[in-house]
């Protein structure tokens, strides 16, 4: 069965910390890969993606992903947190047409 | 500029009472869609559609329906919401390909 998976439910960093929000996943293929953040009560919006090529891919507020094959896993990463990124983020894999499947999400907060 | 409005922000409707929630958007994409998140929960999709062509989710209940009159307008109708369909909805639109989903902000529906 197709499924993405964030193993944690929340991730706590100090500002100024790097941070790492984990995802893995199972699909047959070479699938798309995203990332989304949502603050409270707003829709997500897209952070950054991975279709082909460096598998590191930069994205949006200076977060990154690096992809990684063999583990099957796609982390999310900033070198220096922020408080601002507080909220909930989710991994998304697209495994062939219009379908799209997301992680549980995970929660970070960032503390001052 | 706004790219997904949705419409109203906050809707509060009476058990069984029909309601109706609208998307527009400005990007002129060919796929939007209807995702129904609860509790921070991931967003689970209800239906699609790729221009006009509509795609249900085999676990959508019948309860919800769409319609899509043109590129830009999409609409969820809930024939019957009970207290189990309070919950954020949430719009998003893509182009054709592997290509990221852009959200509304979401309304979230309330069912006394």
């Amino acid at each position: 069965a197709q499924s993405v998976a964030q193993p944690e439910d929340q991730v706590n960093v100090a500002e100024g910390n790097p941070l790492t929000v984990k995802c893995t996943y199972s699909v047959s293929g070479n699938p798309y890969l995203f990332w989304y953040v949502q603050y409270p009560n707003r829709g997500l919006q897209f952070l950054l993606k991975y279709i082909t090529g460096d598998n590191l891919v930069k994205g949006s507020y200076g977060f990154e992903a690096e992809f990684n094959k063999s583990q099957t896993s796609f982390h999310l990463k900033k070198p220096s947190a922020l408080v601002s990124d507080s909220a909930l983020y989710f991994c998304a894999v697209g495994p062939g047409g219009f379908k799209t499947i997301f992680g549980a999400g995970t929660r970070l907060f960032v503390k001052a | 500029d706004a790219m997904v409005i949705q419409n109203p922000r906050y809707q509060v409707t009476q058990f069984g009472k029909p309601v109706t929630l609208s998307c527009s958007q400005t990007l002129n994409h060919n796929v939007m869609y209807w995702y129904q998140q609860k509790s921070s929960q991931a967003p689970k999709l209800l239906f699609h559609y790729y221009d006009k062509d509509f795609n249900n989710e085999a676990d959508t209940p019948d309860n919800f329906q769409s319609r899509r009159p043109n590129t830009s307008f999409c609409f969820l109708d809930i024939r019957s919401p009970g207290l189990g369909d309070a919950a954020m909805y949430l719009c998003a639109t893509s182009g054709t390909g592997p290509y990221e989903q852009y959200f509304g902000p979401g309304t979230r529906l309330t069912v006394t």
